[in-house]
């Protein structure tokens, strides 16, 4: 397929373990977003790559959420230590055309998501 | 980033056109706006984008008034597999605000 992918679709753990969810962006895409949408809420941007660097993790909502992205392509968010409110579905998305502080005439492409269950 | 507000909910009969309405008073010169349609269990589509006036694909069409103050996402026609939640995104990067977002259902 030639969309986003996201492994794995479900992940159930327990709490204070470390977790890991992969993204597979778009093949020649360089840009890389991280977004996490709890239950009845719309998606909540973590984190944004361009090519290997994480332009931007403000949205990160503490340390022991991280993420990298080491060749420019696949991306990994990691979560030490789980908590039962880390619980949501991580979005990855990617897009053509990065932000680069001006006009926004990228569309980015999601995938469907890593549904985490902190138990 | 600026503030958006848009219905929670709608409902509409197949075949109808859909207007859902979005309020965005403080956007920035060079801010954009966006619409997502999302499906359960699914990423966020774009559907489309633009500045001022109309803009108008294969979709919808997105009308921005002279002040860009608010947007209409204009649905034609809309059939039961457009029963989604709808999102209206203003800014001009990627760390843009969803909202909550207005539930669209359709019914026969």
């Amino acid at each position: 397929g030639a969309g986003v992918s996201q492994t794995p679709s479900n992940k159930v753990t327990e709490k204070g373990k470390y977790v890991e969810l992969r993204c597979d962006p778009i093949s020649g895409h360089t840009a890389l977003y991280w977004y996490r949408q709890s239950l009845g809420q719309g998606p909540e941007f973590l984190i944004y790559f361009q090519g290997t660097g994480a332009a931007d993790d403000s949205g990160l909502p503490n340390d022991r959420f991280f993420a990298v992205r080491p060749e420019g392509s696949v991306s990994t968010l990691k979560i030490q230590r789980t908590e039962r409110g880390d619980s949501a579905v991580y979005l990855c998305a990617s897009s053509l055309n990065p932000a680069s502080g001006g006009p926004n005439t990228g569309e980015l492409f999601f995938g469907e998501g890593s549904r985490l269950t902190v138990l | 980033l600026a503030k958006t507000t848009q219905p929670i909910s709608m409902d509409s009969y197949e075949g109808q056109e859909v207007n859902i309405t979005c309020s965005h008073n403080n956007i920035a010169t060079n801010d954009y706006i966006t619409w997502y349609q999302q499906f359960p269990s699914q990423g966020p589509r774009f559907i489309i984008q633009g500045y001022k006036t109309k803009v108008t694909n294969e979709v919808a069409s997105l009308f921005i008034p002279a002040d860009r103050k608010s947007s209409t996402l204009s649905l034609p026609r809309v059939s039961l597999s457009d029963t989604a939640v709808y999102y209206c995104l203003v800014g001009e990067g990627y760390a843009l605000n969803f909202g909550k977002g207005t539930s669209l259902l359709v019914t026969p």
